[in-house]
């Protein structure tokens, strides 16, 4: 099945720092999506993309679809410690299968103050 | 609801028994998913609902799982005769129709001793 390559899988960095991260995958996306996911909740969205070579902001939040429409990139600038959790990349397909979205492994953020 | 709400928040159970898990979706959306998180992985598909039509079973991981919504509104996962490995955060999300992002709930932490 569709599989999709996060990282990385964790950072450690300090508050005011930017932060990047990424997902590539070996099959096409035509939608591509970031969550975060607080300790004990479940994810919720950041940031959709719909269109290949999209770049998109929500705040302090970037997020571009790749050319290729096989990968998509998160950058966070000037971290605050309530940036720390755990950040999901998800593609969402075509065809028969375009109502389910593949995961990454997430990218797990400590921000120390 | 306002939100996608499932129950129990946590549940631990001994191997062998048969656990059911709720989810409650957001009033009006008609899809609603289960996917499966296990410690340090991403977000595993599991089963799909839309409106009246027959379910996507594809990501159920063995036929010990099973799931049903009723009236097109609660939706019930079964796991019987659970097993160690079946220990994870069972997350249900729900969407109105065709639109892009679910709406996570926060889960049910399953623990099997």
């Amino acid at each position: 099945g569709q599989q999709l390559n996060q990282s990385p899988q964790s950072m450690f960095i300090q508050e005011g720092e930017d932060v990047s991260m990424n997902c590539t995958s070996s099959s096409i996306f035509n939608t591509w999506l970031w969550y975060k996911q607080d300790p004990g909740e479940g994810p919720v969205l950041l940031i959709a993309l719909y269109k290949a070579g999209e770049l998109t902001s929500n705040g302090r939040l970037t997020a571009q679809f790749g050319i290729t429409r096989k990968d998509s990139f998160l950058n966070i600038s000037a971290s605050i410690p309530s940036d720390v959790g755990i950040y999901f990349c998800a593609g969402q397909g075509s065809g028969g299968s375009n109502y389910k979205l593949t995961f990454g492994k997430g990218t797990l953020l400590t921000v120390n103050p | 609801g306002a939100g996608v709400s499932q129950s129990p928040s946590n549940k631990v159970t001994e191997k062998g028994k048969d656990v059911e898990l709720r989810c409650d979706p957001i009033s009006g959306h008609t899809a609603l998913y289960w996917y499966r998180q296990s410690l340090g992985q991403g977000l595993e598909f599991l089963i799909y609902f839309q409106g009246n039509s027959a379910p996507d079973k594809s990501g159920l991981p063995s036929d010990r799982f099973s799931a049903e919504r009723t009236g097109g509104s609660v939706s019930t996962l079964t796991i019987q005769r659970t097993q160690q490995e079946d220990s994870a955060v069972y997350l249900c999300a729900s969407r109105p129709g065709q639109a892009y992002g679910y709406t996570f709930g926060s889960g049910t932490r399953l623990t099997v001793v």
